[in-house]
């Protein structure tokens, strides 16, 4: 069975560019989570999704992000426009029922010049 | 605030040298403590699941135990393969149960 799959898995780009990363979560899972990790601030959520509804955007951490699910099969996190500070892992997340247990996707490891 | 400390940051231990791992939580009303693996250039894989003071869980050398503010993540004569960053992670309070909050890690090197 595929775990969660995200891409690309690697992305540069230049400051100023938009940026658009890909999950596809387990399938069955109707939990999927956002996750940044760098550093200096370790793994942070970014954004909750239940039910292809998000339930908590708290941790996206400005305007210039943002995060769509149309289906239960698919979400996006897209960057406009990306700045240097935006370089991190993004993890992507899915899980069943109330999100108690996430499985994490590989991640895409984002640097903006 | 919410918050949740693991230490040692580094860990280093010789192959069968045991130890633990600490992971420190000022969340009240915890609603599970959660234990994770992280591989250099990989996703946290999920270990365990803690819900209350006294709970233990255990999977092959490890050992996962919970008091009323820290849990513990035991290992026992550990191998080189388990090596890797062990994360703990709290629902933030007031928050949906998937509103995870991670620990720093402690990565671990283990050395034949």
């Amino acid at each position: 069975d595929a775990g969660v799959i995200q891409s690309p898995r690697h992305e540069v780009t230049e400051m100023g560019q938009e940026v658009t990363l890909r999950c596809k979560p387990i399938s069955g899972h109707n939990s999927l989570f956002w996750y940044r990790q760098t550093m200096m601030r370790g793994l942070e959520l970014l954004i909750y999704f239940n039910n292809n509804v998000p339930i908590d955007d708290s941790g996206m951490p400005e305007d210039r992000f943002s995060a769509k699910m149309p289906n239960a099969s698919f979400s996006t996190l897209k960057i406009q426009p990306s700045e240097p500070r935006d370089s991190a892992v993004y993890f992507c997340a899915s899980g069943a029922g109330g999100g108690e247990t996430q499985y994490f996707g590989p991640g895409t490891r984002l640097l903006v010049l | 605030e919410d918050q949740v400390t693991q230490s040692p940051e580094a860990l280093r231990l010789q192959e069968g040298e045991s130890s633990s791992l600490n992971c420190s939580y000022t969340v009240s009303g915890l609603r599970g403590l959660f234990w994770y693996r992280q591989d250099p250039g990989k996703g946290p894989e999920f270990l365990f699941t803690l819900y209350s003071a006294g709970e233990e869980k255990e999977k092959e050398r490890l050992k996962a135990t919970l008091t009323k503010k820290e849990s513990f993540l035991h290992i026992t004569a550990p191998k080189p393969e388990d090596s890797a960053t062990y994360l703990c992670a709290v629902p933030k309070r007031g928050g949906s149960q998937g509103n995870l909050i991670f620990g720093k890690g402690t990565k671990l090197s283990v050395k034949p």
